[in-house]
């Protein structure tokens, strides 16, 4: 079976960082996706990590421990238009690359 | 930059009708995708589709729900019998074969409404 959990809500401020943590488990694994969806809008890719380590790509970056199942979204400079949901999705290893989401952490940037 | 869309953006029907909602993948990709979202929920997977077939579906899809690539531009997935609780956002994603990578790009989404 699939499980992906991440927290529900964070809150934080403009210019600051924040770290969206997610852990799964999952019975394949190819890969880990981080997309931001904002309300009522299609996801956008943010960043896919396959190997162990870190991932950086301009203010985000983005972690993962194939061992503890672990991964982490950083978001650097906050701006406000960063509020939004950020999902956590595992790609599957059947070859079709199907994506298994977690619920997703709503980010609130607050001035 | 070359985009999913997918038409169309509201789609509301009455309970036991039949919908099709419609999608055209980017066009050089080779797998594609449907996905719901269930208001205030996740993204759920439906289905996956690659040379012409059905690669994969999960116990959502059920025999209520078909997918057709109709003419090599088109990606469709058609409800029969329309159900309350199919009330959702349908996502379509594709992605590139594999050298391409496996990002899948996502549409803009249809907001089906069964009332």
């Amino acid at each position: 079976g699939q499980n992906i959990d991440q927290p529900t809500e964070m809150t934080a401020t403009e210019g600051a960082i924040v770290q969206i943590n997610c852990t799964y488990q999952t019975s394949g694994f190819n890969g880990l996706f981080w997309y931001q969806q904002h309300a009522g809008e299609a996801p956008t890719f943010l960043s896919y990590n396959v190997l162990d380590g870190l991932e950086e790509k301009g203010r985000f970056s983005s972690f993962l421990s194939r061992s503890k199942g672990y991964s982490y979204l950083l978001l650097k400079e906050l701006q406000m238009k960063d509020s939004a949901s950020y999902l956590c999705a595992v790609l599957g290893d059947s070859g079709y690359s199907t994506l298994t989401f977690g619920k997703g952490t709503m980010l609130l940037v607050s001035p | 930059e070359p985009e999913v869309t997918q038409t169309p953006s509201h789609q509301v029907t009455q309970m036991g009708q039949e919908v099709i909602l419609r999608c055209v993948p980017i066009s050089n990709h080779l797998y594609f995708y449907w996905y719901r979202q269930i208001l205030g929920q996740k993204v759920e997977f439906l289905v996956s589709f690659y040379n012409n077939e059905i690669s994969e579906k999960s116990e959502i899809f059920d025999d209520q729900f078909s997918v057709e690539r109709p003419d090599g531009s088109n990606f469709t997935l058609k409800i029969r019998s329309t159900k309350l609780e199919d009330s959702a956002m349908y996502f379509c994603a594709s992605r590139p074969g594999l050298a391409g990578g496996y990002e899948q790009y996502f549409g803009p989404g249809t907001r089906l409404t069964v009332t």
